[in-house]
């Protein structure tokens, strides 16, 4: 069974550009979840998607985070414009279920250097 | 806001030992899982204990759940040098729609 796919690993940007995340999750997962990881924090959520409707997004700064989940299967996570305290580890995860009664699968991470 | 806490923030114990490490948390919670995570990649789930549960194993893990306390603990016995990793406890919380909330974790390192 394939995992859960992010890409860029790795990204490099300039404060105030713009950035994109994207997520594959795993086959028939009906929830994803996108998460920041701060270097020595636990993940934070930034967005729960059910399907391709939007579950909670309370801690999404949305004046510059935008999420969606299109056709509720691969989703995109765009930052604009970009600050240096947004760098992180952006990971996204899966979940079979609709409610976190099992467990999630998590990618590798998107780490984000905002010079 | 994070839910868990854990504790301690880091451990350093030598191969053969075993290590604890424990998460206290505040609100009702569903279930509580704990998730590893290697320097450098994602997290990988390890156990998930339902809050109606009191302890749970799995292979060299030994969960513990004490809902009166709010407080759960993760033993590791036997340890290797690639337990080496951090480790999260994470919370359902009753009513907050399936959404996991995370602790700052333990980083745990095993000597060999």
């Amino acid at each position: 069974e394939a995992g859960v796919a992010q890409s860029p690993r790795y990204k490099i940007i300039e404060k105030r550009q713009s950035v994109a995340f994207w997520c594959n999750p795993i086959s028939g997962h009906a929830t994803l979840y996108w998460y920041q990881q701060i270097l020595g924090q636990g993940p934070k959520l930034l967005i729960q998607f059910q399907n391709n409707g939007v579950v909670d997004d309370s801690q999404l700064p949305k004046d510059r985070f935008s999420a969606e989940r299109l056709k509720g299967v691969d989703s995109t996570l765009k930052i604009q414009p970009a600050k240096l305290e947004d760098s992180a580890v952006y990971l996204c995860a899966s979940s079979l279920t609709g409610t976190a009664t099992g467990e999630l699968f998590f990618g590798e991470g998107s780490r984000l250097t905002v010079l | 806001s994070q839910q868990g806490e854990e504790d301690p923030q880091a451990l350093s114990i030598q191969e053969g030992e075993n290590a604890t490490m424990n998460c206290s948390y505040k609100t009702s919670i569903n279930n509580l899982q704990w998730y590893r995570q290697n320097s450098g990649r994602g997290l990988v789930h390890l156990i998930l204990i339902r809050s109606n549960e009191r302890e749970k194993h799995s292979g060299r893990l030994r969960v513990t759940l004490d809902t009166s306390k709010k407080s759960s603990s993760l033993l590791i016995t036997a340890s290797r040098a690639a337990d080496t990793a951090s480790y999260f406890c994470a919370t359902d919380q009753h009513n907050q729609g399936g959404k996991l909330i995370f602790g700052q974790g333990t980083e745990l390192s095993v000597k060999p």
